[in-house]
């Protein structure tokens, strides 16, 4: 079956600093999603990508999805306190997500 | 949130003991999934529903039941609880624009 694996599994950054999580497929993609887990929440969808060398902005989030559509990346500029969380991919099945197993953010101020 | 509710938002039970979730949602959305979530594990996904009666197994499916007589209600049965899983439990749906939105939660601890 897909898999999808996800690095790096934690990071801490500091306040201001740059950071970015990869997700790996082991199968081609259709597509792919991302989303945001705050600490004692649930998942929040950000976004779907659906093109090969698809690149999608939100503020300080860049969200890529690589020319095989076997892998992404997410990129945050500058992060913020309020980016805590976890962050999760997920392939995009016919009618099932496959998650990433995340990583985990913590930014010092 | 789309108007997921998960009922009970905790619960504490003994091993051999049959446990039920319940996920219940306003807006008629065909497509409902149940997910488990473990440190180190990420989100796997149990069983999903693609419609009243109509249901399908996930990842981690063994253990687990489901039923959905109702298009807002999808259930999810413990038929005897061991101490694997312990976990927290999300439901979520799929919206037409293939996002699926999750509900707050159920964190199952079992003795």
């Amino acid at each position: 079956g897909q898999q999808v694996m996800q690095i790096p599994q934690y990071q801490h950054v500091q306040e201001g600093e740059d950071f970015t999580t990869y997700c790996n497929s082991s199968t081609t993609l259709s597509n792919i999603q991302w989303y945001k887990q705050r600490p004692g929440g649930h998942p929040v969808f950000l976004i779907q990508l659906v093109k090969s060398g698809e690149v999608k902005k939100q503020k300080r989030l860049t969200f890529q999805f690589g020319e095989a559509k076997k892998n992404s990346s997410l990129h945050i500029t500058a992060t913020q306190t309020t980016d805590v969380g976890t962050y999760f991919c997920a392939g995009v099945g016919y009618s099932t997500l496959t998650f990433g197993k995340g990583t985990m953010l913590l930014v010092s101020p | 949130d789309a108007g997921i509710t998960q009922s009970p938002r905790h619960k504490v039970t003994e091993t051999g003991t049959p446990v039920t979730l319940r996920c219940h949602q306003t807006e008629n959305h065909r497509y409902m999934y149940w997910y488990r979530q473990d440190p180190g594990h990420g989100l796997r996904l149990i069983h999903y529903s693609y419609g009243v009666k109509d249901t399908d197994k996930g990842e981690v499916s063994d253990g687990y039941s489901v039923s959905r007589s109702k298009t807002e209600d999808f259930l999810l049965t413990l038929e005897s609880a061991t101490s694997s899983q312990t976990s927290v439990y999300f439901c979520a749906i799929r919206d037409v624009a293939n996002e699926q939105f999750f509900g707050p939660g159920t964190r199952l601890t079992v003795l």
